[in-house]
């Protein structure tokens, strides 16, 4: 049963970059689609982007100025940060895998709660 | 872009079918999947693909999808069926994966 397991800095300051690592067990990325998926306080679920098992990318275009995302294949994990954050990127941030375009997330992170705050 | 729209709240009676739905252009010709998520939880894949159910996900959870509404249906409600909903789509023309806004369930 793959798992995915998440961890990163949960408190920042404005203009510092969130840096963010989610682990896979039991899995590998190949033939897999990886995404960022974060959650505002009371508030709905919002795409980041994602990057498949190549490392190709596409990212949400309101936020592709400040996004990256990454793999480190020998360590089965993937990492995302995001600079120059603010007060309104406080969320909790989800990791999560689909199988292909148009397919659902059938595998999440727990979730890293990250707030940003002077 | 792409968007889709979901009723904030729905409340059902104990036992009787919740039904959600997810309001968007022509969703008919997009695959729906819809999520459950409980508070302080990760989200759920409840139902996949407009109306298949993953394993271990009970008969009560399926899923319908018609022209600009695409329908989650929750029968014989349960007070453990509280939670959060989300439709997500994907949007082939601009390549981003879109979320409904959530719908929040009441069992009363």
């Amino acid at each position: 049963q793959v798992q995915l397991q998440q961890w990163g800095a949960g408190l920042l300051k404005p203009s510092e970059t969130l840096s963010l690592t989610c682990a896979v067990y039991g899995g590998s990325f190949s033939g897999y689609y990886w995404s960022w998926v974060r959650q505002p306080p009371g508030k709905g679920l919002e795409w980041i982007g994602e990057i498949n098992h190549s490392g190709n990318t596409n990212y949400k275009p309101s936020l592709k100025s400040r996004v990256t995302m990454s793999l480190d294949r020998s360590k089965i994990q993937l990492s995302l940060k995001l600079s120059s954050v603010t007060a309104a990127d406080t969320a909790v941030y989800y990791c999560a895998r689909r199988s292909g375009v148009g397919e659902p997330f059938d595998r999440w992170g727990q979730g890293t709660p990250v707030t940003v705050s002077s | 872009s792409y968007e889709v729209t979901q009723a904030l709240s729905v409340s059902v009676a104990l036992g009787q079918t919740a039904l959600m739905t997810c309001g968007g252009n022509n969703i008919e010709s997009k695959n729906v999947h819809w999520y459950q998520q409980k508070p302080g939880q990760a989200p759920v894949l409840v139902i996949y693909r407009d109306s298949n159910r993953p394993s271990g996900i009970p008969e009560r959870f399926s899923g319908s999808n018609s022209g600009n509404t695409a329908t989650l249906s929750i029968s014989r409600a349960q007070v453990g069926d509280e939670a959060d909903y989300y439709c997500q789509v994907w949007d082939r023309s601009t390549s981003r994966v879109v979320f409904g806004g959530g719908t929040k369930l009441t069992v009363l």
